[in-house]
C-alpha cells in the first residue's frame, strides 16, 4: 500500500498568513493527488485534484503543487473559514489512501 | 444541485449486519464511479470501497474485503454498502462520495455521513 505522510500534524497560524502543508507519498503517484478540507462535524470538501487543479468554486488563495512523491498545499492569505483539518489523498493505485491530516489552528 | 444522502446507520452488535444506502440526485448516477469513505471518531479518513458506473468493477480496502459489498441501482439512483460480520473497529461515520467525471479517483461530492457504532 502507498503510505501518505502529511506534515505538520498541527499548524498554528494567524489570519492573513501564508501557510504550506506538505504530503509525501511512499512511492511515486505521478500527479494523482487530491486535497480536502474538513470542518468538524462536516463532510470533506474537495479543494485540489490532480495535484494542482483547483476545484470549481474553491477560492484562488488555495493552490497545489508537486508530482511524484512530494506535494504541497498552500493557502496564500488565511481567512477565518480556513481553520480546519486538511487531508491529502492518493488515487494512483488501489487501495486509495489518505494522509493522517493536518489541523490548522488559530494562533 | 448534486446531492448525496446516506441512510441506514445505527447501533449494531459485533457480528451483526447493516445495509447503508445513499440516495443520489441532481446528476446521472449511471455516468459516475462512486465510493464509500469512513471516519472513525476523532480519526482521519479511510477509503472503504469504489464501484464503476455499471457495477462490474468493485474495489475494497483489505480490512473489509469479504465482509462488505458495494453495489448500486442506477435506475433507483442509489448506492449501497452491505456490511456483514461487523467489528468494533468498523465503528465510524460512513460517507457516500462521487468520483469526478474524469473517473480518476478524487471525490468531488460527499454526503453528510451516517454513523455506525458497533458495540454490545
Amino acid at each position: 500500500d502507498i503510505q501518505m505522510t502529511q506534515s505538520p500534524s498541527t499548524l498554528s497560524a494567524s489570519v492573513g498568513d501564508r501557510v504550506t502543508i506538505t504530503c509525501r507519498a511512499s512511492q511515486s503517484i505521478s500527479s494523482w493527488l487530491a486535497w480536502y478540507q474538513q470542518i468538524p462535524g462536516k463532510a470533506p470538501n474537495l479543494l485540489i485534484y490532480k495535484a494542482s487543479s483547483l476545484e470549481g468554486g474553491v477560492p484562488s488563495r488555495f493552490s497545489g503543487s508537486g508530482s511524484g512523491t512530494e506535494f504541497a498545499l498552500t493557502i496564500s492569505s488565511l481567512q477565518p473559514d480556513d481553520f480546519a483539518t486538511y487531508y491529502c489523498q492518493q488515487y494512483s493505485i488501489y487501495p486509495i489512501t489518505f494522509g493522517q491530516g493536518t489541523r490548522l489552528e488559530i494562533k | 444541485e448534486v446531492q448525496l444522502v446516506e441512510s441506514g446507520g445505527g447501533l449494531v452488535q459485533p457480528g451483526g449486519s447493516l445495509r447503508l444506502s445513499c440516495a443520489a440526485s441532481g446528476f446521472n448516477l449511471g455516468s459516475y464511479w462512486m465510493g464509500w469513505v469512513r471516519q472513525a471518531p476523532g480519526e482521519g479518513l479511510q477509503w472503504v470501497a469504489n464501484i464503476n458506473p455499471d457495477g462490474s468493477e468493485r474495489y475494497y480496502v483489505d480490512s473489509v474485503r469479504g465482509r462488505f459489498t458495494i453495489s448500486r441501482d442506477n435506475a433507483e439512483n442509489s448506492l449501497y454498502l452491505q456490511m456483514n460480520s461487523l467489528r468494533a473497529e468498523d465503528t465510524a461515520v460512513y460517507y457516500c462520495a462521487r468520483i469526478g467525471i474524469a473517473a480518476a479517483g478524487d471525490y468531488d461530492y460527499w454526503g453528510q455521513g451516517t454513523l455506525v457504532p458497533v458495540s454490545s
